[in-house]
């Protein structure tokens, strides 16, 4: 069984549009997070989330919206899509909060906005 | 908040070769040092991890060393094998603990 899933793999979409992209996790940890890839390969640190609280939220546009229905899920909901958004949204999930253990990535959402 | 320094940016080397990979990092509270493995067009894996009251850690060809005075920390790879070809990151909990910050990545290819 899949750690640390998300949907979908591929997403293109054109400026201004809404998407999700939904983020599960089985492994029964405490903590989730998302994690934006861009071209040069820089991993940063986008959201984190708690037990369902936000605990931290560096410097991304309002536009983007974490949503966990409970645990064992984090989405990402973005709004008014812009070309700057392209990127690869990696979910994460760890046990100790604040990632002080392996954090588990999914397998990717590769964006396009076109 | 914690900066995560990493160099080299790319490192290339022959089959067998040793490969070190460097990182420094800001927050002195840190404790937690972990090491993560990209290949391409996958996701990143956990290699090795380091905490703050150890030196040294080692798993078959894999290293690490923490110099918390100095607040850097690397990676060492021996005898190393082409599959060993990928990106590289080096990472460390933030200032508040509530997430690890990577590294910029170094691009490891090594040659047969």
């Amino acid at each position: 069984d899949t750690a640390v899933s998300q949907t979908p793999k591929y997403l293109v979409t054109q400026m201004g549009n809404d998407k999700s992209i939904k983020c599960e996790q089985n492994l029964g940890h405490d903590t989730m997070y998302w994690y934006k890839q861009d071209s040069k390969k820089f991993l940063k640190i986008m959201f984190s989330y708690n037990n369902k609280e936000l605990i931290i939220n560096e410097t991304v546009p309002n536009r983007f919206s974490p949503k966990s229905p409970d645990k064992a899920h984090l989405n990402l909901h973005i709004n008014s899509l812009e070309l700057g958004d392209s990127a690869v949204y990696f979910c994460a999930s760890s046990q100790v909060a604040g990632g002080g253990s392996e954090a588990f990535f999914g397998q990717g959402t590769r964006l396009t906005v076109v | 908040g914690e900066n995560v320094e990493q160099h080299p940016s790319t490192l290339s080397v022959q089959e067998g070769d040793s490969a070190v990979i460097k990182c420094t990092y800001s927050d002195s509270a840190s404790n937690y040092f972990p090491w993560y493995k990209q290949e391409l067009g996958k996701r990143p894996q956990l290699i090795i991890d380091i905490r703050s009251n150890v030196g040294e850690k080692k798993d078959q060809r894999i290293a690490v060393t923490l110099n918390k005075t100095a607040k850097h920390f690397s990676l060492h790879i021996t005898e190393t094998q082409p599959e060993d070809s990928a990106v590289y990151f080096c990472a460390a909990l933030n200032q508040a603990g509530t997430a690890l910050i990577f590294g910029k990545g170094t691009t490891l290819s090594v040659s047969s």
